[in-house]
């Protein structure tokens, strides 16, 4: 298995669209995750930290199944504005080491 | 204000010339990394650094070099052994540890001609 690998997308669904990503990781020892967007020609921003089973923010939600190794991001009630790459982050099995995915492309449309 | 600085923003380069990308940073951060970004692709590890004097290779160290003289920075050295090295550099920065997030640069754009 790779250390991070995401669904290769890309995703589109209209504005008002419920829309989850996963990613899998390796490395079971992970103790942390991160979600990032990023916008075309942009550098990444975090969106989300995960830490122990889940997080939520507003429309977005991130969860993490250890026992099967993924993290899910949710994003509910699409926005156009929403429109971009998402990348999950893990860290790798070298301390210090963070690893990403190859990032999943969303756009969303009228 | 706190922040990351890469420079410059857009680099062009002659194949057989080495280049050297800055990252600058005034966080404080301990860690500091550097990406390369392909068209769309993902971000591949190229070095990574927890402390001064001290860094290790990534995914795709072969063709790059880099140094870490001073906490504040970490330049990126894109040699001519680089093959390919037409892509978009990021530099980030993080609080030691694997638990915390990586604050990125803008990004260098580097081209050969």
């Amino acid at each position: 298995r790779k250390e991070v690998e995401q669904d290769p997308g890309p995703f589109n669904v209209p504005e008002g669209a419920t829309v989850a990503f996963n990613c899998t990781y390796s490395n079971s020892a992970s103790q942390s995750f991160f979600w990032y967007r990023q916008d075309c020609r942009k550098e990444p921003k975090l969106l989300m930290s995960v830490y122990s089973s889940g997080n939520e923010d507003g429309r977005f939600t991130a969860q993490l199944n250890r026992a099967s190794q993924y993290i899910s991001l949710l994003i509910r009630d699409s926005k156009l504005s929403d429109s971009a790459t998402y990348l999950c982050v893990v860290p790798g099995t070298s301390y210090g080491k963070l690893t990403f995915g190859q990032g999943t492309i969303l756009t969303v449309h009228p | 204000d706190g922040g990351i600085t890469q420079s410059p923003k857009y680099l062009f380069r002659k194949e057989g010339q080495n280049v050297t990308l800055s990252c600058e940073q005034n966080l404080n951060h301990d860690a500091m990394y550097w990406y390369r970004q392909d068209p769309g692709q993902g971000l591949r590890l190229i070095y990574y650094s927890q402390i001064v004097n001290d860094f290790q290779k990534g995914d795709i160290a072969e063709g790059y070099s880099v140094s870490r003289e001073k906490k504040e920075s970490f330049p990126l050295t894109v040699t001519s052994a680089q093959k390919n090295p037409t892509a978009f550099y990021l530099c980030a920065s993080s609080i030691q540890g694997e638990n915390t997030e990586a604050f990125f640069g803008q990004g260098t754009r580097l081209t050969v001609v």
